[in-house]
């Protein structure tokens, strides 16, 4: 069982599109997590979610909205897609506690053309 | 602030050899910190762990990683390198606000030659 698991794993989308990446977790987890990774690879936090509520909202255009239904699931929406936008979208869960590690999706490749 | 430096943008080991892959942090506080291993095309895979006691760590895959809190390091080490240990390696603290994301170096990417 994949205990993270995001969809789809590529899009590619034109300007201008508002697309949805969406995420699961089956480990029962409190918290859950959209990171953002570069083009040069690097990882940045974009949102935290804690049983539905929002904790982290690092400094995120607002056509990114994510949606957290139950504490299973953490959706990123993107309205207005723009070129820039194109990276890999990680989802990620946890269990709170400062100690705990956190457990990744597979990514989303989103790629604006 | 909370952060993490990977002084490396890439290790070169030949296989058999030993391998090492820095990281510093700079954290108020006592650390949480932790290691992590992405191959091509997937996502990030956890490897070990610092929350507090042994400064040597032993994680997945035969990696371990030693803590030195007098210069702020914590080391990524395997004794014996594979070439299926190349791969891009993240070192992350927990950042103690804000519910606690991980906050990630830049990452290294490691390379094991036959």
């Amino acid at each position: 069982d994949t205990a993270v698991s995001q969809t789809p794993k590529y899009l590619v989308t034109q300007m201008g599109n508002d697309k949805s990446i969406k995420c699961e977790q089956n480990l029962g987890h409190d918290t859950m997590y959209w990171y953002k990774q570069d083009s040069k690879k690097f990882l940045k936090i974009m949102f935290s979610y804690n049983n539905k509520e929002l904790i982290i909202n690092e400094t995120v255009p607002n056509r990114f909205s994510p949606k957290s239904p139950d504490k299973a699931h953490l959706n990123l929406h993107i309205n207005s897609l723009e070129l820039g936008d194109s990276a890999v979208y990680f989802c990620a869960s946890s269990q709170d506690g400062q100690g705990r590690e956190a457990f990744f999706g597979q990514g989303t490749r989103l790629t604006v053309v | 602030a909370q952060s993490v430096a990977q002084p490396e943008d890439q290790v070169n080991v030949a296989e058999g050899n030993p391998l090492t892959v820095k990281c510093t942090y700079s954290v108020s506080g006592n650390p949480y910190l932790f290691w992590y291993v992405q191959y091509p095309n997937r996502g990030l895979q956890f490897l070990l762990k610092y929350i507090t006691g042994d400064n040597l760590v032993k994680g997945s895959y035969g990696f371990e990683a030693e803590f030195n809190k007098s210069q702020t390091s914590f080391h990524l080490k395997k004794p014996s390198a594979l070439v299926s240990d190349s791969a891009l390696y993240f070192c992350a603290v927990r950042d103690r606000g804000s519910q606690g994301n991980l906050i990630f170096g830049k990452g290294t990417k490691l390379s094991v030659k036959p």
